[in-house]
């Protein structure tokens, strides 16, 4: 019940870009997405509710298409600090508030 | 800001002990939430709470329990702890509402011998 996220690994050199997919097989009431660092916890990037709607965060947007239940975040310009590991988390439609979070994507950026 | 605060960082056991886990924020949010995370397999929901005394079954829910008893501590139980629970703990909180974000604590790492 874990959403898919694609690619499981991606390594960009600064400045290059990048997308992250996530995929659920059930109707979702959001999407957030999350980076963690190294020994640190996941910090919150941003949310993106049902609807269809896109959002920016710097050089760091999202956009979430309801009927196929998939979200794709897009980092354009990579720096070096975005380097981490990307969840998705998913609210199922239905379960409450129950929370679900996919496997990650590990984004790696060298200089 | 939000805190979430979880008991200890570092944390070994034995086979078969009872093991607590625990967690406070300090943000009165109504929804907290337990989670495993070992390498490859991301987060997995282990129990969740949306008030006090309610709790919900989350994707591996076997092997533990959960108690809420006052709204910013949740507990995570090890009844009889095995090496196969040896991994990363997470615990996070969310409001309710258009901002759910979570919050996480920053993790107890469980070895279980």
């Amino acid at each position: 019940q874990q959403p898919v996220q694609s690619p499981q690994a991606v390594i960009l050199r600064e400045g290059e870009d990048a997308v992250i997919n996530c995929s659920s097989s059930k109707a979702l009431y959001s999407v957030h997405w999350y980076r963690q660092k190294h020994g640190e916890a996941p910090v919150f990037l941003m949310i993106l509710l049902k609807g269809g709607e896109q959002k920016g965060h710097e050089k760091i947007s999202a956009s979430f298409n309801e009927k196929k239940q998939q979200s794709s975040l897009y980092l354009t310009a990579s720096q070096l600090s975005y380097s981490g590991t990307y969840f998705c988390g998913t609210r199922p439609l239905g379960q409450g508030f129950s929370f679900i979070f996919g496997k990650g994507t590990r984004l790696l950026v060298k200089p | 800001d939000v805190k979430v605060t979880q008991s200890s960082r570092y944390l070994v056991k034995r086979t078969g002990e009872k093991v607590f886990l625990e967690c406070v924020q300090d943000m009165d949010h109504e929804n907290m939430f337990w989670y495993r995370q070992d390498p490859g397999l991301g987060l997995r929901l282990i129990y969740f709470s949306y008030d006090v005394k309610m709790k919900e079954k989350g994707d591996i829910p076997e092997g533990y329990s959960v108690s809420r008893e006052k709204k910013e501590r949740f507990s995570l139980i090890l009844e009889s702890a095995s090496t196969n629970q040896t991994s990363m703990y997470l615990c996070a909180s969310s409001s309710t509402g258009y901002n759910e974000k979570l919050f996480f604590g920053s993790g107890t790492q469980l070895s279980v011998l």
